[in-house]
């Protein structure tokens, strides 16, 4: 089955700076690749996704990319703000399957 | 997107009890799906809920633990039986979006104690 795996586990920065976080997937089949973004205490909730027919999509301050070659994409966020701080999961699916999640990557930008 | 609500949104739960979670949706949905968030860990599926037949649970979790219901395209339960501490968890339960059904949005979860 699916395996991903993602990077850093933690990440600080900075108000302002870029962050970046970093997935890897096993199934070449995979298709699918959403991002969510989960506040303490709260739901995790779609931020973005990437099908494999694109290799980039952004929506405002945030963006991914993906290399299909690779196996592996990515979640960009610039400008963060204190808002960002949340847990951010990645996960991969191929079409009839379900989503396999990534480990989870906690943010934390301090003013 | 469609709105999604749990009950409860908390309990807390003797040992050796059971305890059943609902869910229910605005809208007819095909596909839900339930999944475990066990502290400071990550989403694991524990199964998909189908309407009108069993649910197909993931490996690691079995009907006899977990059951599910779909009685309809609007509402499912999921049942944690015989609890023990370590079944203390965040249950949530997903839809997937209609003709996009890898497209999953979240309920707001159960956060469960077994005391």
């Amino acid at each position: 089955g699916e395996n991903v795996e993602q990077h850093p586990s933690t990440l600080s920065v900075q108000e302002g700076d870029s962050a970046v976080i970093k997935c890897t997937y096993s199934d070449s089949a995979s298709n699918y690749f959403p991002w969510y973004k989960q506040e303490l205490g709260k739901r995790p909730q779609l931020i973005i996704d990437i099908r494999s027919n694109v290799g980039e999509k952004k929506d405002q301050r945030i963006a991914v990319t993906l290399n299909k070659t690779a196996k592996h994409f990515s979640l960009h966020i610039t400008e963060t703000q204190p808002e960002d701080s949340a847990v951010y999961f990645c996960a991969a699916s191929n079409w009839g399957s379900t989503l396999t999640f990534g480990k989870g990557t906690m943010l934390l930008v301090s003013p | 997107s469609a709105v999604i609500s749990q009950k409860p949104s908390r309990d807390i739960c003797q040992r050796g009890t059971s305890l059943t979670i609902q869910c229910q949706v605005d809208s007819q949905v095909t596909m839900m799906f339930w999944y475990r968030q066990q502290p400071g860990q990550s989403l694991t599926l524990i199964a998909t809920a189908n309407q009108g037949s069993e649910a197909t649970y993931e490996s690691g979790f079995v009907i006899d633990k977990f059951p599910i219901s779909r009685p309809n395209l609007t509402f499912s339960t999921l049942t944690v039986s015989n609890m023990s501490p370590e079944d203390s968890s965040i249950y949530l339960c997903s839809v997937g979006r209609e003709n996009r059904g890898d497209e999953q949005f979240f309920g707001p979860g159960t956060r469960l104690t077994v005391l």
